[in-house]
């Protein structure tokens, strides 16, 4: 299976913040990658689908970049809505594999 | 409305069965794949299994295999997980997830609230 790793675990930035969010995968997954923002108590939300691409309604101060095994999102001006977990996601095979998640908070 | 809810979570003795629906309104659900997840108390995502838009297509993480089946109802616009000899470490709130394309293996674009599942001993 697909490994994917996660850095930091945690985060802590300020509003306004450049912050970037690595994710690594243990073997190239083209840029079959997707990156979720989840709050406590709701369900997950898609942010950037194929490594770059903006899930339609999503701000654009979120941006994805990467390929093959190692990809990132970056949140360009960080806004108080943006604190939380985020995880990053690979479907180039099954079993489909999240990454561990990333705490970003205050 | 576009969403999905799901139903049928709640709390089962170790060894016993259990059905979770997810009901879809909203989306042309008979063209894309679905998914479920869940997510343990205070733990990350893990992907349970996916079934394909024509039920041709299906898949499992090996941690469910054997005991878990996922079906679809394209009539009904609902997608069914059975849970079958349930353990402890399936503890966890259960959300189904619609895929971006009909085959499934694709990134989720809509999620339901979830359904906590609990598993008492």
């Amino acid at each position: 299976d697909i490994q994917m790793t996660q850095s930091p675990s945690t985060l802590s930035a300020s509003v306004g913040d450049r912050v970037t969010i690595t994710c690594r995968a243990s073997q190239s997954i083209s840029d079959w990658l997707a990156w979720y923002q989840q709050k406590p108590g709701k369900a997950p939300k898609v942010l950037i689908y194929k490594g770059s691409s903006l899930e339609s309604g999503v701000p654009s101060r979120f941006s994805g970049s990467g390929s093959g095994t190692e990809f990132t999102l970056t949140i360009s001006s960080l806004q108080p809505d943006d604190f939380a977990t985020y995880y990053c996601q690979q479907y180039n095979t099954y079993p489909l594999i999240f990454g561990q998640g990333t705490k970003l908070e205050i | 409305q576009v969403q999905l809810v799901e139903s049928g979570g709640g709390v089962v003795q170790s060894g016993r069965s259990l059905r979770l629906s997810c009901a879809a309104s909203g989306v042309t659900f008979s063209r894309y794949g679905m998914h479920w997840v869940r997510q343990a108390p205070g733990k990350g995502l893990e992907w349970v299994a996916v079934i394909s838009y024509d039920e041709n297509y299906k898949y499992y993480a090996d941690s469910v295999k054997g005991r878990f089946t996922i079906s679809r109802d394209n009539s009904k616009n609902t997608v069914y997980l059975q849970m079958n000899s349930l353990r402890g470490e399936d503890t966890a709130v259960y959300y189904c997830a619609k895929a971006a394309n009909a085959w499934g293996r694709y990134y989720f674009d809509l999620w339901g609230q979830g359904t906590l599942v609990t598993v008492s001993s």
